[in-house]
């Protein structure tokens, strides 16, 4: 199984772009998670899906952060407009029923300048 | 508020030596807990899980101990090796069985 992919592996933006996470995961896999990671806070959920539907977004910081899941193998996370405080590494997990162990990708690591 | 504690940031150890780390919560009752290792640039990795009704997990060097009424959980690595050098973290999932809490880690180095 090739895993959880996340694209793209680093991010480098200026203030005030756009920014597009990407994350393929495992196939059959019904539960999608987004999570950021920083010194500070340490891994935080932000949100997940069940079955390509949102059941949890309160972790998302405010309305510059969505997340979308079209379809069963492909979400994105968008930040916009994108802030310095943004910079962390984003993860995407999945794992195949609720309580089950979660999958995650190697992360995205996002700088905001 | 929830809030979950891992003993200390960093535990240095020598090789062949037990290591021991430690979880502790509050203000949450979980129905599971499980514990992840992360090596550095890379996503955490599943290692175990225990549910609130056992004691003790066993996976080959790995030991997890589950003490709800103290709210703590105990991580072993056994005969440790410089491989096991990595971040260690808890999460903490609820009955509803989806979201998790984690921990924001203890930082394992073992010597030779």
């Amino acid at each position: 199984d090739a895993g959880v992919i996340q694209s793209p592996r680093h991010e480098v933006t200026e203030m005030g772009q756009e920014v597009t996470l990407r994350c393929k995961p495992i196939s059959g896999h019904d539960y999608l998670f987004w999570y950021r990671q920083t010194m500070m806070r340490g891994l935080e959920l932000l949100i997940y899906f069940n079955n390509n539907v949102p059941i949890d977004d309160s972790g998302m910081p405010e309305d510059r952060f969505s997340a979308k899941m079209p379809n069963a193998s492909f979400s994105t996370l968008k930040i916009q407009p994108s802030e310095p405080r943004d910079s962390a590494v984003y993860f995407c997990a999945s794992s195949l029923r609720g309580e089950q162990p979660q999958h995650f990708g190697d992360g995205t690591r996002l700088s905001i300048l | 508020s929830q809030k979950i504690e891992q003993n200390s940031e960093a535990l240095n150890i020598q090789e062949g030596k037990t290591a021991t780390l430690t979880c502790n919560y509050t203000n949450y009752s979980p129905a599971y807990l499980q514990w992840y290792r992360q090596d550095p640039g890379r996503g955490p990795v599943f290692l175990l899980l225990i549910r609130e009704n056992e004691k003790e997990k066993r996976k080959e060097r790995l030991k997890v101990t589950f003490d709800t009424t103290l709210k703590q959980s105990l991580f072993h690595i056994t005969a440790s090796q410089p491989a096991d050098s990595a971040t260690y973290l808890c999460a903490l999932g609820n009955q509803a069985g989806t979201a998790l809490i984690f921990g924001k880690g203890t930082t394992l180095s073992v010597s030779s």
